[in-house]
């Protein structure tokens, strides 16, 4: 256990359908990254938060997708009307970055996605 | 656009074996270079480096970076089943996003 939770861990959706996906990270961490990760694949960047501001989003991230961390505590990924391509493991990732220092950062244990 | 490549992309060993995994990256503004293990479940960490030349060890597992030539191994020596996994590699630049390549899947057979 990293210490970063997510939840749900499983989530079955229809196509059209909106789902949440919740990210709580380390509590002392400012950084928190999105990822999504497909059978076979490597994950890939989406989104990231350094405290409540978010720094950058992949061009991966459609407009049907949308990330918040309002207190820069936990986080939100939304995705509205899914489609079948939307399947996927989603996960968190959480650090503390100072001006220098470890680029570690601990996942959560994902989010499985399957959109019918 | 930052890039990352491992090779192989799968390896079948036996137990005792010895395995090199490679990873080749091509990233702005370079930090770190970080290998994660990854059973059907998140990635779990396993190094990370910054500096060229200095060997990380733990256990059977050893990882060593060459940021002139650009590229990474893992070592991983007397190979045991439970090695059995997807070996992911991860560059970050300057704002610390991981970009990982798509992993190298080792079994290690009985």
């Amino acid at each position: 256990d990293t210490g970063v939770s997510q939840d749900p861990r499983h989530k079955i959706t229809k196509r059209g359908q909106n789902v949440t996906f919740r990210c709580d990270p380390i509590s002392e961490h400012n950084r928190l990254y999105w990822y999504r990760q497909t059978l076979g694949q490597g994950p890939e960047f989406l989104t990231y938060f350094q405290n409540e501001a978010q720094l950058e989003k992949s061009r991966l991230l459609s407009d049907r997708f949308s990330a918040e961390r309002p207190k820069g505590s936990f986080s939100t990924l939304e995705i509205q009307r899914t489609e079948q391509g939307d399947s996927a493991m989603y996960l968190c990732a959480s650090h503390f970055r100072a001006t220098s220092g470890p680029d570690e950062q601990f996942f959560g244990p994902g989010t499985r996605l399957t959109v019918l | 656009e930052d890039k990352v490549v491992q090779s192989p992309l799968s390896l079948v060993v036996h137990e005792g074996d010895t395995v090199t995994l490679n990873c080749s990256y091509e990233v702005t503004n370079f930090r770190s270079l970080l290998w994660y293990k990854q059973e059907k479940k998140a990635p779990t960490f396993l190094f990370m480096l910054t500096s060229s030349g200095i060997e990380k060890k733990s256990g059977r597992l050893s990882s060593i970076l060459d940021k002139k030539e650009l590229f990474s191994i893992l070592n991983i020596t007397a190979t045991q089943t439970g090695d059995s996994a997807v070996y992911l590699c991860a560059a970050t630049g300057a704002n610390s996003k991981l970009t990982f390549g798509k992993g190298i899947t080792l079994s290690v057979r009985p």
